[in-house]
């Protein structure tokens, strides 16, 4: 069983649509959760990270993290045509178990 | 800072073929971590080094994969004898804490195996 769980596979929202990606992990040794984006070409970057239950903000992208469920979200507002690329959760332990661990991906279009 | 640098960035080789590649890590950073990218599998870990000592190597094909770093300025990773089954692009990440921190990516390298 993948312990990462991403939906949905694709999404495809207009210019300055939100979007909203979801998360859910199966091993509650997870503590540490991050959203990485990867354009075609390139490497997957770090957007944003969440340890914490709650909101986080940074710009247009809100991360919401809860560890009872295990459930991650991302939401981006106002999306813009830069922002269509793969979208990864990807959880670890941290300490000594530091690798993470990806989910599938979401696969976001953004249509102007 | 140039980020993660990979090298190189596109290679092809005969099935039974060895094949190097390397990455150097952000100035700095204490760990260096490999992963794999295919289509069906998605995105897997390989291996790890805190401070150039091996860590964890439990995503590591065991017998034809190995990696090091001989210094903290690179590692690599070599494939023996090579399979069309490792064809993937390989990703190198570095991180300035290796218990938990943010893991920056290089651009990886698409190994293709005929």
């Amino acid at each position: 069983q993948q312990k990462v769980q991403q939906s949905p596979e694709s999404l495809s929202v207009p210019e300055g649509g939100m979007a909203s990606l979801n998360c859910t992990s199966s091993d509650r040794n997870f503590q540490y959760f991050w959203w990485y984006r990867q354009h075609s070409g390139e490497g997957p970057k770090a957007l944003m990270s969440i340890f914490s239950d709650g909101d986080k903000k940074e710009g247009r992208f809100t991360a919401h993290l809860n560890k009872a469920s295990l459930h991650v979200s991302l939401h981006i507002r106002d999306s813009q045509p830069s922002d269509s690329a793969l979208y990864f959760c990807a959880a670890s332990s941290g300490g000594s178990n530091a690798k993470l661990t990806f989910g599938k991906g979401t696969k976001l279009s953004v249509k102007s | 800072n140039a980020g993660v640098i990979q090298t190189p960035r596109h290679k092809v080789t005969g099935k039974g073929q060895e094949a190097t590649l390397w990455c150097e890590p952000i100035s700095g950073h204490s760990a260096v971590f490999w992963y794999r990218q295919t289509i069906v599998q998605g995105l897997e870990f390989l291996t790890y080094f805190r401070n150039q000592a091996p860590i964890d190597d439990s995503g590591m094909p065991k017998e034809r994969f190995s990696a090091q770093m001989p210094n903290q300025s690179h590692s690599t990773l070599k494939i023996q004898s090579t399979q069309p089954q490792d064809s993937a692009v390989y990703l190198c990440a570095s991180s300035p804490d290796w218990g938990g921190g943010t893991q920056y990516f290089g651009p990886g390298t698409r190994l293709l195996v005929l």
